[in-house]
């Protein structure tokens, strides 16, 4: 099993959809969480960190569910400035480095 | 003013040419690590470095090899490039994994 698991995708919305990306990861001993956003050329940044409890930031909700070893990225409203592909990030077994799933690519059209 | 800076940002150049990629982070962090990002988009780490001192060193070819004269910059060394090579090379740097990553605009690879 890879250490971390994304559905890569493409998923292509109409703006104000809502999405729901999912992730799975193997190290159930992993403590740290992230969803990164990584444009065409760009380099990765973060979006958010993923908490126990979910967490919310404007349109982004990130859950956690640590018993299925499951993460999960839901934006509402989308906009055409979404537009990106979304990297699952998961700290390794030491703590000592984030390992990141393939992405899962969004399009958001008008 | 540029948090995590790599130089340079595109490299084309040939068959077992050796080359280096610089990186210099301005953020204060101890740890800086070198990241591979494929053809098929995959990032996977390389390497790492606390304070000067190797961290993580990954299954990667001994080709490659990193130096961290100082802990605000982390040099990648390539030798005897391989087709295989190309890539895009991110360099990040961090304070505590726990807070994420701060990653520097890559540099794109080619071997021909």
């Amino acid at each position: 099993r890879k250490e971390v698991e994304q559905d890569p995708g493409p998923f292509n919305v109409p703006e104000g959809a809502t999405v729901a990306f999912n992730c799975t990861y193997s190290n159930s001993a992993s403590q740290s969480f992230f969803w990164y956003r990584q444009d065409c050329r760009k380099e990765p940044k973060l979006l958010m960190s993923v908490y126990s409890s979910g967490n919310e930031d404007g349109r982004f909700t990130a859950q956690l569910n640590r018993a299925s070893q499951y993460i999960s990225l839901l934006i509402r409203d989308s906009k055409l400035s979404d537009s990106a592909t979304y990297l699952c990030v998961v700290i390794n077994q030491a703590g000592t480095a984030l390992i990141f799933g393939k992405g899962t690519t969004l399009s958001v059209s008008s | 003013d540029t948090a995590v800076s790599q130089t340079p940002k595109y490299l084309v150049t040939q068959m077992g040419n050796d080359k280096s990629i610089k990186c210099e982070q301005n953020l204060g962090h101890d740890t800086m690590y070198w990241y591979k990002q494929d053809s098929k988009k995959f990032l996977k780490i390389m390497f790492s470095y606390n304070n000067k001192e190797l961290i993580i060193n990954e299954t990667v070819p001994n080709r490659f090899s990193p130096k961290s004269p100082d802990k605000a910059h982390l040099n990648l060394h390539i030798n005897s490039l391989e087709l295989g090579d190309s890539a895009v090379y991110f360099c990040a740097s961090s304070q505590d994994s726990t807070y994420g990553y701060t990653f520097g605009s890559g540099t794109r690879l080619t071997v021909v």
